[in-house]
């Protein structure tokens, strides 16, 4: 069975302060993908960043970075300099070659920026 | 990037009455379509996956005579609440996946929020 932990439930910052939100997951598999999502408050997921199993390369695009270790298990994303637009929830979800296109979410992180 | 729709984007129904809500990929064609629920402050919950032309595969837990999925065609599939009451009132919302085995990248609608009054 396929898991994802987001221990942080809500996160709280204040804009122009970098935040990492974390992200565990379980699986068997052995060719997976991570993706991360943003979903503000109108509902709709936007779609931030797919990983496969295969890729431990970090990346960064703009002030988003994504640390992805399979060593702990870890697909961790960093905002640096939040701004009030990054107040979201986001998601971090798994799929895997057994469970083919179906995911499975993380809880999510509730992230507040305050200006 | 691909795109897909939800429609309504916000239903109000009473109690005992049964709601449709459409989901279409516009760009391109759905092998798989999932279909999820999401509570207030709650994660995606998949409801069930249906694929074009068969029979929509349930999640446990999940009535299959209550929420109705029918994949008829590559680019719709719709999901019927019967006999709605006010705890089905919840966030629901479709991905369409193209069938892709490089990226596996579903594509989301933009939701549906369903009151039961």
């Amino acid at each position: 069975a396929q898991k994802v932990t987001q221990a942080q439930t809500e996160i709280s910052v204040v804009e122009k302060e970098d935040v990492t939100l974390d992200c565990v997951y379980e699986t068997r598999d052995t060719t997976y993908y991570l993706f991360w999502y943003k979903q503000p408050p109108s509902g709709e997921l936007v779609f931030l960043i797919r990983r496969n199993s295969f890729d431990e390369q970090n990346e960064i695009s703009g002030r988003y970075s994504w640390n992805f270790q399979k060593s702990t298990s870890s697909f961790n994303f960093t905002i640096t300099a939040s701004q009030v637009v990054d107040s979201a929830v986001y998601f971090c979800a798994l799929s895997g070659e057994t469970s083919g296109s179906r995911l499975t979410f993380g809880e999510g992180t509730q992230l507040t920026v305050n200006p | 990037g691909a795109v897909v729709s939800q429609h309504p984007s916000r239903v109000i129904c009473k109690s005992g009455t049964s709601v449709k809500i459409e989901c279409r990929s516009l760009d391109f064609q759905a092998t798989t379509m999932f279909w999820y629920r999401q509570f207030p402050k709650q994660s995606l919950m998949l409801m069930a996956t249906s694929n074009e032309g068969s029979k929509a595969t349930y999640e446990q837990g999940v009535e299959k005579d209550k929420f109705l999925i029918n994949h008829a065609s590559l680019t719709l599939s719709t999901l019927t609440v019967t006999s709605a009451h006010p705890e089905d009132s919840s966030f629901y919302i479709c991905s369409a996946w193209s069938g892709d085995r490089i990226s596996w990248e579903q594509y989301f609608g933009p939701g549906t929020r369903l009151t039961v009054t």
